[in-house]
């Protein structure tokens, strides 16, 4: 099956830093890459995700870029805020029907000092 | 668009009783939901995939006779916790895909995340 890894596990940056988190995975028929931001105890939130047949998808400060040929793919947060500090979590859908189940990483938690 | 509730929030319940949660999309029909586990400071781990109308599919590990997943309708699904005990106290999480043509703001491919059920087995 499907195995999503993700780095790092920590991370600390100064308020208007960028943060970077990096997600490999191993099935090259997956198809479908979501990133979802979850804050302590509250449901994961998508907040951008990308499909095989694009590179790179840009949402206001948030972008997300993927290397089919390498399986990694990236999320790239610019102008960081407090309220960036979260747990941001990647995952990979396999290839096949629509609502085919997503495989998520292990978590990276963000945090952005004032 | 793209609602998902989960009831109850929180529960607490004495070892050897059993716990249902319910997961409703509340402004789409959802033709798959999921359900996952997350223990403190891990990742989401998905538990089963369930169909409306048809079994439930589960992952590896996962008992089907203690997780009981029931999928009536095209907007409720429910897991049912039997025998509880303390190392099933965690945080279950159910998702919901859409089927149909949803509109411009739901898309077909993307899991919405209810807000998740607090178990606690004492």
């Amino acid at each position: 099956g499907e195995n999503v890894e993700q780095h790092p596990s920590t991370l600390s940056v100064q308020e208007g830093d960028s943060a970077v988190i990096k997600c490999t995975y191993s099935d090259s028929a997956s198809n479908y890459f979501p990133w979802y931001k979850q804050e302590l105890g509250k449901r994961p939130q998508l907040i951008i995700d990308i499909r095989s047949n694009v590179g790179e998808k840009k949402d206001q400060r948030i972008a997300v870029t993927l290397n089919k040929t390498a399986k990694h793919f990236s999320l790239h947060i610019t102008e960081t805020q407090p309220e960036d500090s979260a747990v941001y979590f990647c995952a990979a859908r396999a290839g096949g029907t629509s609502y085919g189940k997503l495989t998520f990483g292990q978590g990276t938690i963000l945090t952005v000092h004032p | 668009g793209a609602v998902v509730s989960q009831h109850p929030s929180r529960v607490i319940c004495k070892s050897g009783t059993s716990v249902k949660i319910e997961c409703r999309s509340l402004d789409f029909q959802a033709t798959t939901m999921f359900w996952y586990r997350q223990f403190p400071k891990q990742s989401l781990m998905l538990m089963a995939t369930s169909n409306e109308g048809s079994k439930a599919t589960y992952e590896q590990g996962v008992e089907k006779d203690k997780f009981l997943i029931n999928h009536a309708s095209l907007t409720l699904s429910t897991l049912t916790v039997t025998s509880a005990h303390p190392e099933d106290s965690s945080f279950y999480i159910c998702s919901a895909a859409l089927g149909g043509s949803g509109g411009t703001r739901t898309r077909t491919d993307t899991q919405y995340f209810g807000p998740g059920t607090r178990l606690t087995v004492l």
